[in-house]
């Protein structure tokens, strides 16, 4: 069936330092991906999304790219800031992200000023 | 935005009685939701979609028995974890997508902890 794969955590890094996730999935078809955040007492909210393959998703900084050919969905920013401590989950989607969605881990992330 | 309120956030309770939690939408209309659970350092893992006006789709290996959900309302639906025993112990979080086929929106509770002892 259909999987997420999501680096572990958890991340610890300094303000201003680079960020990678990673994440590769695997699926049937041709999926739509999805990065998700939720903020500690909150419910997850989409980052950016990405529905075909060479698409990329951004935002807040964050930017991600649905690389078919190695089937990978890898979450970037340059700058991180303390507001970005988070839980990150890397998602897709067989439909167009209101069907089901197919989680990976997630990985918490925490930087120090 | 949308929001979609979780009730209760945490819930401890005796093993053998039964959790109602609820997934509501507070400002839109669901006639889907997505009931999630996940074990530590685990995935969400799907365990049924509720649909108004219809009986649940539950994923493989879930117990609707054990499981009961209900979607009451365009606005609510609840999942009742009947005679909860420890190994029940996770993270339950629901989901909403908006009626009318908007792509790529989801709108998720802020989850329920429960603690059977």
């Amino acid at each position: 069936g259909d999987s997420v794969t999501q680096m572990e955590g958890p991340v610890t890094l300094s303000e201003e330092a680079f960020l990678t996730i990673n994440c590769t999935y695997t699926a049937t078809g041709y999926p739509s991906l999805f990065w998700y955040v939720q903020y500690p007492g909150e419910g997850l909210q989409l980052l950016l999304k990405a529905t075909k393959a060479d698409d990329k998703g951004s935002n807040k900084g964050f930017e991600a790219t649905y690389r078919k050919e190695t089937t990978s969905f890898h979450l970037e920013k340059g700058s991180v800031q303390v507001s970005d401590s988070a839980v990150y989950f890397c998602a897709l989607s067989m439909g167009f992200g209101n069907e089901k969605l197919t989680f990976g881990t997630g990985t918490r992330l925490t930087i120090i000023p | 935005g949308a929001v979609v309120s979780q009730h209760p956030s945490r819930v401890i309770c005796k093993s053998g009685t039964s959790v109602k939690i609820e997934c509501r939408s507070l400002d839109f209309q669901a006639t889907t939701m997505f009931w999630y659970r996940q074990f530590p350092k685990q995935s969400l893992m799907l365990m049924a979609t509720s649909n108004e006006g219809s009986k649940a789709t539950y994923e493989q290996g879930v117990e609707k028995d054990k499981f009961l959900i209900n979607h009451a309302s365009l606005t609510l639906s609840t999942l009742t974890v009947t005679s909860a025993h420890p190994e029940d112990s996770s993270f339950y979080i629901c989901s909403a997508p908006p009626s009318g086929g908007v792509r790529n929106i989801q709108y998720f509770g802020a989850g329920t902890r429960l603690s059977v002892l």
